[in-house]
């Protein structure tokens, strides 16, 4: 059984650029969460998908948004960057979307915005 | 929204010491609880959680946490301390009212564990 596994792990950007973090999901899950933690924080909900569809966001701008594709792997996508966008992305992944579950956590994404 | 508090953010303890790290909840209805580690460079690893039942949860790692709802608080505690377990933990909250399983973190722990 495979974990969550986020790719890329490190990279830099340029202010006012897009990016592309992806995620694969544990074998067998169908829901995937984003979080975006900063430095010295807790991380911050970003927003969750299950089964392709959104299902809930947290307060963050439209120019943060995802896609889920059927075999549950997803993708966050970050337009215009700004420098606080430089952050550890963090995936998680769980079986189904209901409270209480579980969450496995990928090792995340480090995007430094210069 | 959930709010969570996690007081103090830098515990230090003696190898061998008695660990807790304390966390409190905001919200009236009693959420889900959960306490994750984090390792540098990495992701987050599960502890325990607290959905129902009873109400003192063992976990991984020889820690446990107890939920004490008049006190709105879900501490994790481990009786001794081990070097290994110099990590960031963060208390995190699931809405029951939600239908979704989105968590809400507090801003973290770090723990020192002095030889």
């Amino acid at each position: 059984e495979t974990g969550v596994t986020q790719s890329p792990t490190h990279l830099i950007k340029t202010r006012g650029q897009q990016v592309t973090l992806r995620c694969s999901s544990q074998s067998g899950h169908n829901t995937v969460s984003w979080y975006q933690q900063a430095l010295g924080q807790g991380p911050q909900f970003i927003f969750q998908y299950y089964r392709e569809e959104e299902n809930g966001r947290g307060n963050f701008p439209p120019r943060f948004s995802g896609l889920q594709f059927p075999n549950y792997s997803s993708e966050l996508n970050v337009n215009a960057l700004e420098l606080d966008d430089s952050a550890l992305y963090l995936c998680a992944s769980s079986l189904g979307a209901l409270g209480g579950s579980e969450a496995f956590f990928g090792q995340g994404t480090r995007l430094t915005v210069v | 929204a959930q709010s969570v508090t996690q007081l103090g953010s830098h515990v230090s303890v003696s190898e061998g010491a008695l660990v807790l790290l304390r966390c409190n909840y905001s919200s009236s209805v009693p959420p889900y609880l959960f306490w994750y580690v984090q390792y540098p460079n990495q992701g987050l690893q599960l502890l325990l959680k607290y959905t129902t039942g009873a109400t003192l949860v063992k976990g991984i790692n020889g820690f446990e946490a107890e939920f004490k709802k008049s006190e709105t608080s879900f501490h994790l505690t481990k009786p001794s301390a081990h070097m290994s377990d110099a990590a960031e933990y963060f208390c995190a909250v699931s809405d029951r009212a939600n239908t979704g399983n989105q968590f809400y973190f507090g801003t973290g722990t770090s723990l020192t564990v002095i030889p």
